[in-house]
Order: structure tokens, then C-alpha cells, then sequence
């Protein structure tokens, strides 16, 4: 089974600064048949289900605000929230849906600072 | 409009049984992978089932054996049937469409205990 490893556990960014979430695969997610990366990036707010922002690893959901990028390939993969603001506070995970089971990561904890 | 709503949940003792229902509407449960996803109180998410548009089925490995996922599509609905309930169980059951899921449930708590 893959295992996810997101970095870090939690982090606290000032309104207006860069977010930068990791998430590391223990195998490969890249199919090289299609050239695309089955990894997923989602939002969770306290009390709400988790809201899809990223898909194929760079891929941006329709109404997602564009300060939300996904980036890497294979097994190291980014979340960047380029200009962090209030409501971003929220645990992000990233899941990946390369085989028959699917994992997601522990999740990385985002603050204001 | 595509909506997904669980239902089911509820307190249930070490060993017992529940099974949780997944009714949509706006899509055929057979044209799409629906899958369970779950929370335990306070911790992330956990992946735990799947069933593919051609009625193949995957469980993690924790409840492997003792959950099984299915479908109705006469009544549109997917379940959980989950046995041998165990205390590390209790958590909110998610339903959600496809391999990346941009449509979930509110969710169902299952709590687990004596």
C-alpha cells in the first residue's frame, strides 16, 4: 500500500505570505501511459466535509481561488497558497488515487501567524 | 443538482453491527466510484472503501474482512455494512464520488461503545 507523509504537521503563516504544504509519496504515482500524477490536494474546515481543490497534482477544481497551486511529480508533490488570507485557515490533506486503495496524508494544520 | 447524504449512524456496542446508506441524487451511483471515507474524533481522514463502476470492491486493511461495501441502483444508494465493530471504529463516515472527490456528504457519526 502507498503511505503518504505530508510536511509539516502545522504551520503558521502571516496574512499576505506564502503557504507551502509537502506531501511525499512512498511510491510512485505517475502513470506514464497517460503522463498524469493520480494525486489530490482537499481543504477542511472544523465541522465541514473536505472540499476538492487540486486534482492530477496541478490541476485547479472550477472556483478555486487561483492563489492555490499544486506543483511536483512522481513522488514529492506541493501545495502553495501563494498569498495566504483569513479563510484559508483550515487541515489540508493530500490523497492519492493512483491504485485500487486509496490514502491520504495526516494532514498539515494551517494558522495565521 | 448533485447531492449525497448518509445516513445510519448512531451508538452501538463492541462487536455489533451497523449499516450505513449513502442516497444520491443528480447521478447514477453505477456510473461513478463511490467511496467511504472516515474521521475519527479529532484526527484526519482515513480512506476506507470503494466500489468501481463495474461493482469491484477495495477496503484498507483495518476493516478488511469485517466491512463490505454495495450498492442498490434501483434505489440509487450505496452502504456500508460494517461487523465486529471495535471501539477505534467510532468516527464520521463520509461518502464520496469518484477518485478525486469533489462531492461529499455532511457525514454520519458512528460512535462505538459500551
Amino acid at each position: 500500500d502507498i503511505v503518504m507523509t505530508q510536511s509539516p504537521d502545522s504551520l503558521a503563516v502571516s496574512l499576505g505570505e506564502r503557504a507551502t504544504i509537502n506531501c511525499k509519496s512512498s511510491q510512485s504515482v505517475f502513470y506514464s501511459s497517460n503522463n498524469k500524477n493520480y494525486l489530490a490536494w482537499y481543504q477542511q474546515k472544523p465541522g465541514q466535509p473536505p472540499k476538492l481543490l487540486i486534482y492530477w497534482a496541478s490541476t485547479r477544481e472550477s472556483g478555486v481561488p487561483d492563489r492555490f497551486s499544486g506543483s511536483g511529480s512522481g513522488t514529492d508533490f506541493t501545495l502553495t497558497i501563494s498569498s495566504l488570507q483569513a479563510e484559508d485557515v483550515a487541515v489540508y490533506y493530500c490523497q492519492e488515487y493512483y491504485g485500487s486503495l486509496y490514502t491520504f496524508g495526516q494532514g498539515t494544520k494551517l494558522e495565521i501567524k | 443538482e448533485v447531492q449525497v447524504v448518509e445516513s445510519g449512524g448512531g451508538l452501538v456496542q463492541p462487536g455489533g453491527s451497523l449499516r450505513l446508506s449513502c442516497a444520491v441524487s443528480g447521478f447514477t451511483v453505477s456510473s461513478h466510484y463511490m467511496n467511504w471515507v472516515r474521521q475519527a474524533p479529532g484526527k484526519g481522514l482515513e480512506w476506507v472503501s470503494i466500489i468501481f463502476n463495474d461493482g469491484s470492491t477495495y477496503y484498507a486493511d483495518s476493516v478488511k474482512g469485517r466491512f463490505t461495501i454495495s450498492r442498490d441502483d434501483s434505489k440509487n444508494t450505496v452502504y456500508l455494512q460494517m461487523n465486529s465493530l471495535r471501539a477505534e471504529d467510532t468516527a464520521v463516515y463520509y461518502c464520496a464520488r469518484d477518485s478525486y472527490s469533489r462531492y461529499w456528504g455532511q457525514g454520519t457519526l458512528v460512535t462505538v461503545s459500551s
